[in-house]
């Protein structure tokens, strides 16, 4: 079945460090591809997203570049801040699922962002 | 703000009880809504689809008897755990899709804390 692996955390950095958040997934077709955050206290919100390879998705800075060669979807900023310190989820939506179908989760990354 | 509810944000209960989570959609209807289950440090894993008007459909491995889903209106589902343990102590959130130009984003209720004693 559909799965989503990230790397494991905690990932700690300084702030202005640039942040990787590796992500590759095993997926029948074509899925879309998703990046959440999770703020402490709160739910889920959809970072960015590319629903087809080569997109780019981007959001608040981060970046992600759907890669079908590599089946991956990694997170990428050039210069963090303490306010990014969160919990990344990636996430995918499989091809034969409709728009409102389900997500398959990664493990989660939690990112701490240093002063 | 948040589109998507979830009451209670926590709840204590005792082994053999059972307890309610309820999951509302705020400004918009939702005819699909999925509950998840999170352990500390851990993914998302789907529970359920809860469809309104019809019977849930719950992910292999999954206990319809013990997860009871309702989807009674287009704005709410519930979740009730029946005859909790303390393995049922978890983290169990929702989220429903909405529509947003050619597409839908899924938003996601803030989560309710559940621990059995």
């Amino acid at each position: 079945g559909d799965s989503v692996t990230q790397m494991e955390g905690p990932v700690t950095l300084s702030e202005e460090a640039f942040l990787t958040i590796n992500c590759t997934y095993t997926a029948t077709g074509y899925p879309s591809l998703f990046w959440y955050v999770q703020y402490p206290g709160e739910g889920l919100q959809l970072l960015l997203k590319a629903t087809k390879a080569d997109d780019k998705g981007s959001n608040k800075g981060f970046e992600a570049t759907y890669r079908k060669e590599t089946t991956s979807f990694h997170l990428e900023k050039g210069s963090v801040q303490v306010s990014d310190s969160a919990v990344y989820f990636c996430a995918l939506r499989g091809r034969g699922s409709s728009n409102t179908g389900k997500l398959i989760f990664g493990q989660g990354t939690t990112l701490q962002v240093k002063p | 703000g948040a589109v998507v509810s979830q009451h209670p944000s926590w709840v204590i209960c005792k082994s053999g009880t059972s307890v309610k989570i309820e999951c509302r959609s705020l400004d918009f209807q939702a005819t699909t809504m999925f509950w998840y289950r999170q352990f500390p440090k851990q993914s998302l894993m789907l529970m359920a689809t809860s469809n309104e008007g019809s019977k849930a459909t719950y992910e292999q491995g999954v206990e319809k008897d013990k997860f009871l889903i309702n989807h009674a209106s287009l704005t709410l589902s519930t979740l009730t755990v029946t005859s909790a343990h303390p393995e049922d102590s978890s983290f169990y959130i929702c989220s429903a899709p909405r529509a947003g130009g050619s597409s839908y984003e899924q938003y996601f209720g803030p989560g309710t804390r559940l621990t059995v004693t």
